[in-house]
């Protein structure tokens, strides 16, 4: 069974750039969900998809970051204008239910914003 | 959102040693969840312990949960170099919304 998958899996901007991450997860999971991870922390979640729609985005900044998951599959994460402070892991997980179960990560995407 | 605390924040032990660490949080869960992140990667799940569960088993880790001191442990036996990496407990409440610790570095020194 193939794993989540994400690119790209490094990224350098400047601040104001705009930068997008692509995650495809599990085939068949319902559930997907993308988190930033700073460095020394713990992930933090950014958005919760069930199908296609959005279960929860209480955290997303949303002056500045966008996801959609069209289709109900695979989603896109989107920063613009980026900020120093986004330099992060972006993490993209999926479960096959909605009741946060066991979750499957992907490798992350690493962000440098300079 | 509640979140785990991990404790302690780092643990260095000898090849065969055992490690423990812990997790403690704020309000009720579902359930609490273990996972691993080795340098660089993403994260793999470990072991998930529900609410009304006490102990889980799986290979050379054991996890323990106290919903009465709102804590839940992780020991893993007989520690190898492959151990090395970072532990996170995660905390699942009751509308299922998954909050993530800090994490404990663990060092395995051969």
């Amino acid at each position: 069974e193939a794993g989540v998958a994400q690119s790209p899996r490094y990224k350098i901007i400047e601040k104001r750039q705009s930068v997008a991450f692509w995650c495809n997860p599990i085939s068949g999971h319902a559930t997907l969900y993308w988190y930033q991870q700073i460095l020394g922390q713990g992930p933090k979640l950014l958005i919760q998809f069930q199908n296609n729609g959005v279960v929860d985005d209480s955290q997303l900044p949303k002056d500045r970051f966008s996801a959609e998951r069209l289709k109900g599959v695979d989603s896109t994460l989107k920063i613009q204008p980026a900020k120093l402070e986004d330099s992060a892991v972006y993490l993209c997980a999926s479960s096959s239910a909605g009741k946060a179960e066991t979750q499957y990560f992907g490798p992350g995407t690493r962000l440098l914003v300079l | 959102s509640q979140q785990g605390e991990e404790d302690p924040q780092a643990l260095s032990i000898q090849e065969g040693e055992n490690a423990t660490m812990n997790c403690s949080y704020k309000t009720s869960i579902n359930n609490l969840q273990w996972y691993r992140q080795n340098s660089g990667r993403g994260l793999v799940h470990l072991i998930l312990i529900r609410s009304n569960e006490r102990e889980k088993h799986s290979g050379r880790l054991r996890v323990t949960l106290d919903t009465s001191k709102k804590s839940s442990s992780l020991l893993i036996t007989a520690s190898r170099a492959a151990d090395t990496a970072s532990y996170f407990c995660a905390t699942v409440s009751n509308d299922y919304k998954l909050s993530f610790g800090a994490g404990t570095t663990v060092t395995v020194r051969a």
